[in-house]
């Protein structure tokens, strides 16, 4: 199916353990996002990529790391979970670098306890 | 610095009746503006979107909004609500300053929209 996709929906984890979060788009979008929801800050900006092999820094990026050697996936790791990485995060990609219209995944929730 | 603030995290009102979800930006530039839409359980959806030309301008579901530069806001309206629009709303900007901005959206914390039959 055409679309963007998650993987996983839901993850529980422990603290200090690596998590990776997938993220995969068949439009062949070459700007992708990652966010992250948390009540009473809506979302914040992540990382983001231009292209394959061309990625940086958004608001929070501190304690994550991404890669795009491919256009069509954007996998976000946690290198060690802190409790304070439990959210809800959300992968996105645009056709247009001033993203008039970004179509978002359906989310991941996760959980460091 | 771009931001984005929007005015009450709960709006309730009864079906039929005006949804009104305010929303106020600041930009150093002339700005794109966003709603999004995220009903449960959901990615975000886009609603409508300023970027230039008509102030008015009308998304999906009978939602519009007005870009008014001189109050700095781009507030949510739909003349009658309907059951089916619950949901949280989210306002956003971008600064389209070009470069290496790519477009990043900085988005409101988010209302959530309740509707009473």
């Amino acid at each position: 199916d055409a679309g963007i996709t998650q993987s996983p929906r839901y993850k529980i984890t422990e603290t200090g353990r690596q998590v990776t979060l997938m993220c995969h788009q068949t439009w062949s979008h070459s700007y992708m996002f990652w966010y992250r929801q948390d009540l009473g800050h809506g979302l914040r900006l992540i990382y983001y990529s231009a292209a394959a092999d061309i990625t940086d820094k958004g608001e929070v990026p501190d304690g994550y790391v991404v890669s795009r050697s491919k256009t069509e996936n954007f996998p976000l790791t946690l290198e060690s979970a802190t409790r304070s990485q439990t959210s809800v995060y959300f992968c996105a990609s645009s056709e247009t670098p001033r993203a008039e219209k970004l179509f978002f995944g359906s989310g991941t929730q996760l959980s460091v306890l | 610095a771009q931001s984005v603030t929007q005015l009450g995290s709960h709006v309730s009102v009864s079906e039929g009746a005006l949804v009104l979800l305010r929303c106020n930006y600041s930009s150093s530039v002339p700005p794109y503006l966003f709603w999004y839409v995220q009903y449960p359980n959901q990615g975000l959806q886009l609603l409508l979107k300023y970027t230039t030309g008509a102030t008015l301008v009308k998304g999906i579901n009978g939602f519009e909004a007005e870009f008014k530069k001189s109050e700095t806001s781009f507030h949510l309206t739909k003349p009658s609500a309907h059951m089916s629009d619950a949901a949280e709303y989210f306002c956003a900007v971008s600064d389209n300053a070009g470069g290496t901005s790519y477009g990043k959206l900085t988005f409101g914390q988010g209302t959530i929209l309740t509707v009473h039959p």
